[in-house]
């Protein structure tokens, strides 16, 4: 079965200061990564995917097939960053993607001023 | 802009009760998704839909049913709701197969006392 995995639930920096929110899956096909962010007193809405292989207000994430990673990064962080960031996987099922996806615990950013 | 409407945003029932939660999406959305959200464990699927009277056991389905009678809207049941069962739950929506945007509700928050 596939796994996601967020190490830190918590993770605090300064406004300016580099930010890596880590994602590791566990998955023995092809995966579709995501990352979606929920700000506050907001719905859960899609950051980005890595088939995309774009920047989403300043956010980057490349899929490491080799270390099973898909880590969320972002070279200058700001104070509107902070939210709730929930890595996620989606699979095939019997051919069919019915875009059922699999969560990470999720970790909270806090950007200080 | 697509919306999945969740009627009620927050509630309070007794255990032993049941308990109707009501999403409708206005995308004409093949597959539809009910979670329930808990700190520290992220989201979890319970159940999901990907056709009109079609559904599927998520991860945790134990004490959910669920009812998709038009293809707008997705019904979560608990048929007797017990005290952990208290919990946040996320209905989504999305297009029938691989790569596209999973939408997300509002939530609804559920407290069994």
């Amino acid at each position: 079965a596939q796994r996601v995995t967020q190490p830190e639930k918590l993770l605090s920096v300064f406004k300016g200061a580099p930010v890596e929110l880590k994602c590791n899956y566990s998955y023995s096909g092809s995966p579709e990564l995501f990352w979606y962010v929920q700000y506050s007193r907001q719905r859960l809405q899609l950051l980005l995917r890595h088939i995309s292989r774009e920047s989403i207000k300043g956010f980057t994430a490349d899929l490491n097939k080799g270390e099973t990673s898909f880590h969320l990064k972002k070279p200058f962080a700001q104070e509107e960053d902070s939210a709730m960031y929930y890595c996620a996987l989606s699979v095939n099922a019997g051919g069919t993607s019915y875009g059922k996806l699999t969560f990470g615990q999720g970790t909270i950013l806090t950007v200080h001023p | 802009d697509v919306k999945v409407t969740q009627s009620s945003r927050y509630l309070v029932k007794r255990t032993g009760e049941k308990v109707f939660l009501e999403c409708v999406q206005d995308m004409d959305h093949e597959n539809m998704f009910w979670y329930r959200q808990d700190p520290g464990l992220g989201l979890r699927l319970i159940y999901f839909s990907y056709d009109v009277k079609m559904k599927e056991k998520g991860d945790i389905p134990e004490g959910y049913s669920v009812s998709r009678e038009k293809k707008e809207r997705f019904s979560l049941i608990l048929e007797s709701a017990s005290t952990n069962q208290t919990s946040m739950y996320l209905c989504a929506s999305k297009v029938g197969g691989s790569g596209n945007t999973i939408y997300f509700g509002e939530g609804s928050w559920l407290t069994v006392v």
